[in-house]
């Protein structure tokens, strides 16, 4: 079965702009995590998502929103983009049948590289 | 906080040696622990978990041996292949106020040299 798509795959930002990220899990998959990946900081928790609720959410300004669609698709959005969001966005998909999303295996996307000049 | 490590950024090893990559913990709580592989312009790939009920679980060619007296994981791979070149990352289910996460180490990069 298809894995999970995330695009765009690369895009190129000015400060101040704002970026809309796309996540399609897998077929079956209600649950949606996103993460931001940056060589300094490693893989950091943004959100989950789960049957359009947001269940779960990390350490990151307002600035970094999310929702989640009735098919489960998502999107990430960015406002107010900043030097520092320059990094890799990855999703990640799971059954997510209960609020312990830790306990579900997580299918990662390819990320979006997003750069911001 | 709570907080996941690694014990070395890069391991370089001889293909077919066996290798380990080690993983400290520090939340004595943590009851899941799991295993993932980054290939280069890829997203992290699910190797193994364990629970920590138990102190040893074998996939194929990978074994992961926890040990809470000493909250160290590690992940060991056998006869290492040029495809095993990728950046391994391990990760603790933590608690987040209410609410649980993972909480994932900094990561090591293993380098085959053939």
């Amino acid at each position: 079965k298809a894995g999970v798509t995330q695009t765009p795959r690369y895009l190129i930002k000015t400060r101040g702009q704002q970026v809309t990220l796309s996540c399609s899990p897998i077929s079956g998959h209600r649950s949606v995590s996103w993460y931001q990946q940056t060589p300094g900081q490693g893989l950091q928790f943004l959100f989950e998502y789960f049957s359009e609720t947001q269940r779960n959410k990390g350490n990151f300004p307002g600035r970094f929103s999310g929702r989640q669609f009735s098919n489960s698709r998502s999107e990430m959005n960015v406002s107010t983009l900043e030097l520092g969001d320059s990094a890799l966005y990855l999703c990640a998909s799971s059954l997510g049948g209960t609020a312990d999303s830790g306990a579900n295996v997580l299918t990662f996307g390819a990320g979006s590289r997003l750069t911001v000049l | 906080g709570e907080s996941v490590g690694l014990h070395l950024p890069t391991l370089s090893v001889q293909e077919g040696d066996n290798s380990i990559i080690n993983c400290a913990y520090s939340n004595s709580a943590s009851d899941y622990f799991i295993w993932y592989k980054q290939e280069s312009g890829k997203g992290p790939q699910f190797i193994i978990d364990i629970r920590s009920n138990m102190d040893k679980r074998q996939g194929q060619r990978v074994t992961v041996l926890l040990n809470k007296t000493v909250k160290h994981l590690s992940l060991q791979i056998a006869a290492t292949q040029p495809g095993d070149s990728a950046v391994y990352f391990c990760a603790e289910k933590g608690k987040s106020g209410s609410n649980y996460q993972l909480i994932w180490g900094a990561g090591t990069k293993l380098i085959i040299k053939p």
